[in-house]
C-alpha cells in the first residue's frame, strides 16, 4: 500500500530535550515536505525537499532542522523544542501536483 | 507569493442542505488548486483538484468545486449535506518558490453539520 508514515503519533516531551520525528514513504517520491497545523492557521510549511541531499527552509523554519539522506526518509529535528512548537505534525511526499499527507505526529512541549 | 483566503472559519449547515465553502487565491499565473478535507484526529486527505483542464471539478463523497479565472475562487460545494461531512476543509494552492512548486493552504473552515 502507497502510503507516508510518521512515527511517533504522539509525543509530551520538555523543553531542551532534543527529538525527531521520523517520516518515511514507500512511493519513490522525490519532493517531500514537513507542516505545522495550529488551530486558525491552517498548514504551514516548515521544510522542504525536493531531493536526496536537497533541502529548504518552508514559511516556519526557525527551530527546526531537517535531513535527506534516503530518498524515503524525510526526519524533522528539534534540536531545543520550545513550547511554542507544540503542535500537530504532517510529513508529505509529491508527485507531480498530487500531495500525499502521513498521518500527522501530536506534539507537546511543557 | 501565493495566497489562499478561506471565507468563514466556520460554516453551519442542516442535513439535506447545500453546502458552500468559499475560496479564493492570489495568483499571477495560472494555479493549480486543491480542496483537502480532515476529519477529526485524522490527516488530510485530497478531495478534489484542479489542474488547467476542465472548470467543473468533480470529488469524492459528492463534492465539486468550480474555477472561476475572473472571480479567483475556487468554491466546494455539495448539493445536500450529510451529518458524515463534518470536518474541516482546507483550500490550497500551488506556488512557486525558486523553480520548485510548493503547497499553500488556506486557514480552513469547519463546517457543522446539524440533524
Amino acid at each position: 500500500e502507497a502510503q507516508v508514515t510518521q512515527n511517533p503519533r504522539y509525543l509530551i516531551t520538555v523543553t531542551g530535550k532534543k527529538l525527531t520525528v521520523t517520516c518515511s514513504q514507500n512511493m519513490n517520491h522525490e519532493y517531500m515536505s514537513w507542516y505545522r497545523q495550529d488551530p486558525g492557521l491552517g498548514l504551514r510549511q516548515i521544510y522542504y525537499s525536493m531531493n536526496v541531499e536537497v533541502t529548504d527552509k518552508g514559511d516556519v523554519p526557525e527551530g527546526y532542522k531537517v535531513s535527506r539522506k534516503e530518498k524515503r526518509n524525510f526526519p524533522l529535528i528539534l534540536e531545543s523544542p520550545s513550547p511554542n512548537q507544540t503542535s500537530l505534525y504532517f510529513c508529505a511526499s509529491r508527485r507531480g501536483s498530487e500531495q500525499y499527507f502521513g498521518p500527522g505526529t501530536r506534539l507537546t512541549v511543557t | 507569493a501565493q495566497s489562499v483566503t478561506q471565507l468563514g472559519s466556520h460554516v453551519s449547515v442542516s442535513e439535506g442542505a447545500l453546502v458552500l465553502l468559499r475560496c479564493n487565491y492570489s495568483s499571477s499565473v495560472p494555479p493549480y488548486l486543491f480542496w483537502y478535507v480532515q476529519y477529526p484526529n485524522q490527516g488530510l486527505q485530497l478531495l478534489l483538484k484542479y489542474t488547467s483542464a476542465a472548470t467543473l471539478v468533480k470529488g469524492i463523497n459528492g463534492f465539486e468545486a468550480e474555477f472561476k479565472k475572473s472571480e479567483t475562487s475556487f468554491h466546494l460545494t455539495k448539493p445536500s449535506a450529510h451529518m458524515s461531512d463534518a470536518a474541516e476543509y482546507f483550500c490550497a494552492v500551488t506556488t512557486m518558490n525558486s523553480g520548485y512548486s510548493t503547497l499553500t493552504f488556506g486557514k480552513g473552515t469547519m463546517l457543522l453539520v446539524s440533524p
